[in-house]
């Protein structure tokens, strides 16, 4: 099974909102309202920012938000600030129990 | 503390084989599906495998089936990663994390690194 497809880089300048795109399926994104986005920090360990389409973890900032329509997901970050700048992963669960992830957004704050 | 801590990497040949655990401490472990997610260097992450609670339940992606096999061990709060017939693709850091439910992986270890080259 592919990958699901993100924007390799994305940029904002601080203060603006982006948003990041998730493609998938009808056996994956389509079929389960199971996407979860993580941030990874250069030679950090990946951290949870949103599961199951648009909840947030505890004590993370609601300036992370999360939605889905069809067979796509998105990350939206509002108010941009410098430690933003991170790759960006989506996952979502699949019809054949089996997780995939997507290739990775790297996110530029300019 | 809820933690995870991954063991076991190292340089192995193609072909070789190579065992990782995955320990943690701080939640009621047998409750908790476990996965298993590596990342090539430079690279982009990639789910490998889960082990739910009791066992009952494993899965594995395409490019390992067959030659990874997950297991985990409640009495010791344990889960590993058998990986056979190694190959340079293999390489990566290797990383388990708690699935809190429904693709909620947190926390995340701090990874292992396995690399498979001659």
């Amino acid at each position: 099974q592919s990958a699901l497809t993100q924007p390799a880089s994305m940029s904002g300048s601080p203060g603006q909102s982006i948003t990041i795109s998730c493609t998938g399926t009808s056996s994956d994104i389509g079929a389960y309202n199971y996407v979860s986005w993580f941030q990874q920090h250069p030679g950090k360990v990946p951290k949870l920012v949103i599961y199951e389409v648009n909840k947030r973890p505890s004590g993370l900032s609601n300036r992370f938000s999360g939605s889905k329509s069809g067979t796509t997901a998105s990350l939206t970050i509002s108010g941009l600030q410098a430690e933003d700048e991170a790759d960006y992963y989506c996952s979502s669960y699949t019809t054949f129990h089996t997780v995939i992830f997507g290739g990775g957004t790297k996110l530029t704050v300019l | 503390e809820v933690q995870l801590v991954e063991s076991g990497g190292g340089l192995v040949q193609p072909g070789e084989s190579l065992r990782l655990s995955c320990a943690a401490s701080g939640f009621n472990f047998i409750t908790y599906t476990i996965n298993w997610v590596r990342q090539a260097p430079g690279k982009g992450l990639e789910w490998i495998s889960y082990v739910s609670g009791s066992s009952s339940a494993i899965s594995y992606a395409d490019s390992v089936k067959g030659r990874f096999t997950v297991s985990r061990d409640n009495a010791k709060n344990s889960v590993y990663l058998q990986m056979d017939s190694l190959r340079v693709e293999d390489t990566a850091v290797y990383y388990c994390m708690r699935d809190m439910g429904h693709l909620q992986f947190d926390p995340w270890g701090q990874g292992t690194l396995v690399t498979v080259s001659s």
